[in-house]
């Protein structure tokens, strides 16, 4: 599998853009990187994922490098609802398994 | 948008007592998969299932069983209780087509106590 590596927490003004990066060096042609949060006493929360395009939804952007080795997941208005811990995993290919890191817990501040 | 249903948020059971927690999901997915999330441990799978009446191991099943008789429903059943099975239980299911490009949509957990 490929491994992932995030900082382990990160603060962020409230209304200000979140950048969250992730750094999968390991990464294979066919493997995904999916995003994913989980906010506290909640199941985790799909977020966006992708290959090797940038992607964007009405949560969040994904914004990977042209050589796929880390990736920047990005909320573009933050609020207060966004603190969580957000998890950054590389899917392997025709793996049902999702392996979940530490993540990096993000608190926005008012 | 898609509905994983645990059927209890909170669960108190005694050693050596049968467990079942249940869980429903509304999209009409082939997968389904049961995790237990522990503080420093992350989600680990238990058992995953990718039709009715199949199941997979994960990777800690000792202790556990599940069941699965219709598309919707799956149920994880802890055979006989044990404290060491105190955990936050989590539901997903996904669809089974290019898997590894179909997300898991979990559920909001049951979080057990075992005593």
């Amino acid at each position: 599998d490929a491994k992932t590596t995030q900082p382990p927490s990160m603060d962020c003004a409230e209304g200000r853009a979140a950048n969250l990066p992730c750094n999968h060096s390991t990464i294979s042609g066919n493997e995904y990187v999916y995003w994913y949060r989980q906010i506290h006493s909640q199941g985790p929360q799909y977020i966006i994922h992708g290959l090797k395009n940038n992607e964007t939804n009405e949560m969040a952007s994904l914004i990977i490098t042209e050589d796929r080795k880390s990736s920047t997941l990005i909320l573009p208005h933050a609020t207060l609802r966004d603190t969580a811990v957000y998890y950054c995993i590389v899917r392997v290919s025709n793996d049902y398994k999702l392996s979940f890191g530490a993540g990096t817990t993000v608190t926005v501040r008012a | 948008d898609v509905k994983v249903t645990q059927s209890s948020r909170y669960l108190v059971k005694r050693t050596g007592e049968k467990v079942f927690l249940e869980c429903v999901q509304d999209m009409d997915h082939e997968n389904m998969f049961w995790y237990r999330q522990d503080p420093g441990l992350g989600l680990r799978l238990i058992y995953f299932s990718y039709d009715v009446k199949m199941k997979e191991k994960g990777d800690i099943p000792e202790g556990y069983s599940v069941s699965r008789e219709k598309k919707e429903r799956f149920s994880l059943i802890l055979e006989s209780a044990s404290t060491n099975q105190t955990s936050m239980y989590l539901c997903a299911s996904s669809q089974r087509r290019a898997l590894y490009n179909s997300p898991l949509h979990f559920g909001n957990g049951t979080r057990l106590t075992v005593t």
